[in-house]
């Protein structure tokens, strides 16, 4: 199993370009995450998706939209980059039952926005 | 308002002493949650503890977690420099988790 796998592992963006990040997963979780991370200020969520064609805002969601079309998959859109959006990008995932929510985390995107 | 609050920030201690780690908050969590994060690379869950008081033992990391549910320790024993990364306590919020601001541990041989 390959667990949580993210495309791409960097990207360079000029101001205004807009792109998407993939995240793909193979353990048949139902609720998937998208995450920020910045020097000095942790994991901030930005959407997240508790099952397939579903959708919800996180912490901080605005610049960003998400879908998830298949269970397996959950995409991160960039419509129009900041450079405020500089950051790195982790994807996780996570089964329900146990009530835990334990995240399984990709390798991460760096994006850098110039 | 961060609901999971981690001390110290910063830590770096000599190859062999012992530590330990806070997580705190003023809120009931139904379990607590511990990760590492090794630099470039993303969280890696160590452990999950569930029961009021409860302590978990992984190698030479115990992690307890309180009888009120509502703070964790993570101590270790013998620090290598191999515990070096970004330590990160976490709970549970409906279909979220919420991520303290993380311990940065740097063990120097």
């Amino acid at each position: 199993n390959a667990g949580v796998t993210q495309t791409p592992k960097f990207r360079v963006l000029k101001t205004g370009q807009s792109m998407t990040l993939l995240c793909a997963q193979d353990m048949n979780h139902e609720y998937m995450y998208w995450y920020r991370q910045d020097p000095g200020m942790g994991l901030r969520l930005i959407h997240y998706s508790v099952g397939e064609g579903t959708t919800a805002k996180g912490e901080v969601p605005d610049g960003y939209n998400v879908s998830r079309l298949k269970k397996q998959n959950f995409l991160l859109g960039l419509e129009s980059a900041a450079p405020s959006q500089t950051s790195v990008y982790f994807c996780a995932s996570s089964a329900t039952g146990t009530g835990s929510y334990e995240q399984y985390f990709g390798p991460g995107t760096r994006l850098t926005v110039t | 308002t961060q609901l999971l609050e981690q001390s110290p920030q910063f830590l770096s201690i000599q190859e062999g002493e012992n530590l330990t780690v806070y997580c705190n908050s003023s809120s009931v969590f139904s379990s607590l949650q511990w990760y590492r994060q090794e630099p470039g690379e993303g969280p890696v869950l160590l452990v999950t503890v569930v029961t009021g008081g409860e302590v978990k033992k992984l190698k030479r990391l115990t992690f307890q977690f309180g009888d009120a549910r509502k703070d964790s320790s993570l101590h270790i024993t013998a620090a290598q420099p191999g515990d070096t990364g970004l330590y990160l306590c976490a709970g549970p919020r409906s279909a979220k988790i919420i991520f303290g601001s993380g311990t940065r541990l740097s063990i120097r041989p």
